[in-house]
């Protein structure tokens, strides 16, 4: 059985700096997809970032990257020049078709 | 083009009575998912349709819960007779492959008391 552990369960960060949200999985499978989604107060989440695992180079999308290490297992989101609009809870997520696995959460809080 | 839906958004019952939550997938999505997250824990995976098929049910919590997708369209989700620990937010995805992004609806927050 595949695990995700988000380890920081709440995080805040300076409008216009730049944040980590960390995330590690479990899993025996090689070939899998592992996601970043935000679901921002009342509404419904939405995917941020997607990462192939046979992928070696990081996943970027505008403001959000990933650091992919396969090895250590970790799958960590970077999010530059925050904005208030990013304020929400992050999951990460790994998926083994068709099924996602999410972390637990991080509520990251972008503060004016 | 319209979102995954899902009704109610909000829903509050009493213990022993019976509730279904719906969800509209996104047109032309073979594969619609249901999860829900308890409060203070994981979302958690309760099955997976392609189409009109139960591909996945690994994750129904018991014999209360059955889901169904008549004609490969819309799906729902009935819990009788509903329970307290049942109590959470209910989410429906679809996706048009089974590798592809999963699209979430905005939830059902079921309480039940």
């Amino acid at each position: 059985a595949q695990t995700v552990t988000q380890s920081q369960p709440e995080m805040s960060v300076q409008e216009a700096e730049t944040v980590t949200l960390s995330c590690t999985y479990d899993t025996s499978e090689s070939n899998y997809y592992l996601f970043w989604y935000k679901q921002p107060p009342s509404r419904q989440m939405i995917l941020v970032i997607r990462q192939e695992a046979y992928k070696q180079q990081n996943a970027t999308e505008n403001r959000f990257s990933v650091n992919f290490q396969k090895a250590a297992k970790s799958f960590s989101l970077k999010i530059s020049d925050s904005q208030l609009g990013d304020t929400a809870m992050y999951f990460c997520a790994f998926m083994k078709p068709a099924q996602l696995t999410f972390g637990s959460g991080t509520q990251l809080t972008v503060l004016p | 083009e319209a979102g995954v839906t899902q009704f109610p958004s909000h829903s509050v019952i009493e213990k022993g009575q019976t509730v279904t939550l719906r969800c509209d997938p996104i047109s032309g999505h073979d594969n619609l998912y249901w999860y829900r997250r308890v409060m203070g824990k994981e979302i958690k995976f309760l099955l997976h349709f392609v189409k009109e098929s139960k591909q996945d049910e690994s994750g129904m919590p018991n014999n209360r819960f059955l889901a169904e997708r008549t004609g490969g369209t819309y799906s729902t989700l009935k819990v009788q007779p509903a329970e307290l620990e049942d109590s959470g937010v209910y989410f429906c995805a679809s996706s048009q492959w089974v590798n592809t992004e999963a699209f979430f609806g905005q939830g059902t927050r079921l309480t039940v008391v």
